[in-house]
């Protein structure tokens, strides 16, 4: 079982829709938890880190479900500009390090 | 803004060579990584260092080693590289605690052949 699991898509929907990821953890010990957002042939950037009281950044919410392992991300009135692969990231490093596991990514096309 | 650079966007190596790929941050992050990037798997964790001249090893270690010898920088060394880590390696450098962001290099694309 992989550490993180997420749907790899894609994902099409218009603008202007709403759209949710969902993912799946395995390390109950985790202690932090990110979504991060992969432009075609770019780096990955954060879009969020995850709270366990859930979260919202403008169009965006992450939920963290610690009883299910779930993490969520919820988006919004979707813009072309929300075309991405938009990955699931959890910190699996104790002791104060990060040991990020990055799930493999969920891509999503938005189109007019 | 935080910048994480990397010497070479595009790279290709014979097999057998020794190959050093490098990495500099400006923002006196102590934390560094390095990932490998493949179809399918995902970002994977190499190597991370949370200190100068201290490293330790991620998910998939073998056939690589790092140094660090200044806080803003990051070596990766494959010692005698093989088709199979044709990739795309990037590096991140992030501050102290767990929470804290990682900033992502653009990412060196290594061939072998």
């Amino acid at each position: 079982r992989k550490e993180v699991e997420q749907d790899p898509g894609p994902f099409n929907v218009p603008e202007g829709a709403t759209v949710a990821f969902n993912c799946t953890y395995s390390n109950s010990a985790s202690q932090s938890f990110f979504w991060y957002r992969q432009d075609c042939r770019k780096e990955p950037k954060l879009l969020m880190s995850v709270y366990s009281s859930g979260n919202e950044d403008g169009r965006f919410t992450a939920q963290l479900n610690r009883a299910s392992q779930y993490i969520s991300l919820l988006i919004r009135d979707s813009k072309l500009s929300d075309s991405a692969t938009y990955l699931c990231v959890v910190n699996k490093g104790n002791t104060g390090f990060q040991k990020l596991v990055f799930g493999t990514g969920t891509r999503l096309l938005v189109s007019p | 803004d935080v910048k994480v650079t990397q010497s070479s966007r595009y790279l290709v190596k014979r097999t057998g060579e020794k190959v050093f790929l490098e990495c500099v941050q400006d923002m006196d992050h102590e934390n560094m990584f390095w990932y490998r990037q493949d179809p399918g798997l995902g970002l994977r964790l190499i190597y991370f260092s949370y200190d100068v001249k201290m490293k330790e090893k991620g998910d998939i270690p073998e056939g690589y080693s790092v140094s660090r010898e200044k806080k803003e920088r990051f070596s990766l060394i494959l010692e005698s590289a093989s088709t199979n880590q044709t990739s795309m390696y990037l590096c991140a450098s992030s501050g102290t605690g767990t929470a804290n962001e990682q900033y992502f290099g653009p990412g060196t694309r290594l061939t072998v052949t």
